[in-house]
């Protein structure tokens, strides 16, 4: 079973709209980071955000917001007020704290979401 | 003052050859890992280190062969470089374990085997 699912192959946004990118996972460990990535055409990833599984409330880090829903097991990344270089590939990732296998010594990462901003 | 740099930044070479990618971090971090990137973008873990031990080889051919002379260093050595190779890799390292800390990444390494 896939750790991270990113449903959205790709998504088009009008410049200055917000826009949501979801992002599933599976675990059953209790204690979990998650993570997006930003991966502009230049090809270089950039860290943006991150959330905790016993974080209380949403992370939010300038115009990037996390939608935690533990129970949903989804950490959607939304970006308000988007600009024209918000255009890139976004990853959604997890990290885990248990030491099953060496799990907490990787960041796995979904498939991805190309992100369009429209002028 | 880069984080965490990798060299070279391209590298084309034929089938058949052997190659190596190097990767240094300056953040004093622990743990280093190497991850590929296909033509699809998927981003996948091949080996993580710790403090120079190997933790994670995630069923990588042995073609395959890192070496971490210290804890800053974590280097790619391929052998017999297949088209199949072809892929961006990254070197990536992260200060603690835990769930908690984010991965800080080089910048790639665009491998292309003709």
């Amino acid at each position: 079973a896939q750790k991270i699912t990113q449903t959205q192959p790709g998504m088009f946004v009008q410049e200055k709209e917000a826009v949501t990118l979801d992002c599933t996972y599976d675990t059953s460990d209790p204690s979990y980071g998650l993570f997006w990535y930003k991966q502009p055409s230049s090809g270089e990833m950039i860290f943006l955000i991150y959330q905790g599984s016993y974080d209380q409330q949403n992370a939010t880090e300038g115009r990037y917001s996390l939608n935690f829903q533990k129970a949903r097991k989804s950490a959607n990344l939304v970006i308000s007020a988007s600009q024209l270089g918000d255009s890139a590939m976004y990853f959604c990732a997890m990290r885990e704290a248990g030491n099953s296998g060496g799990s907490n010594y990787k960041l796995t990462f979904g498939k991805g979401t190309l992100l369009t901003v429209n002028p | 003052d880069t984080a965490v740099s990798q060299t070279p930044k391209y590298l084309v070479t034929q089938m058949g050859n052997d190659k190596s990618i190097k990767c240094e971090q300056n953040l004093g971090h622990d743990t280093m890992y190497w991850y590929k990137q296909d033509s699809k973008k998927f981003l996948k873990i091949m080996f993580s280190y710790n403090n120079k031990e190997l933790i994670i080889n995630e069923t990588v051919p042995n073609r395959f062969s890192p070496k971490s002379p210290d804890k800053a260093h974590l280097n790619l050595h391929i052998n017999s470089l297949e088209l199949g190779d072809s892929a961006v890799y990254f070197c990536a390292s992260s200060p603690l374990v835990g769930g908690y800390t984010e991965a800080f990444f080089g910048q790639g390494t665009r491998l292309t085997v003709v």
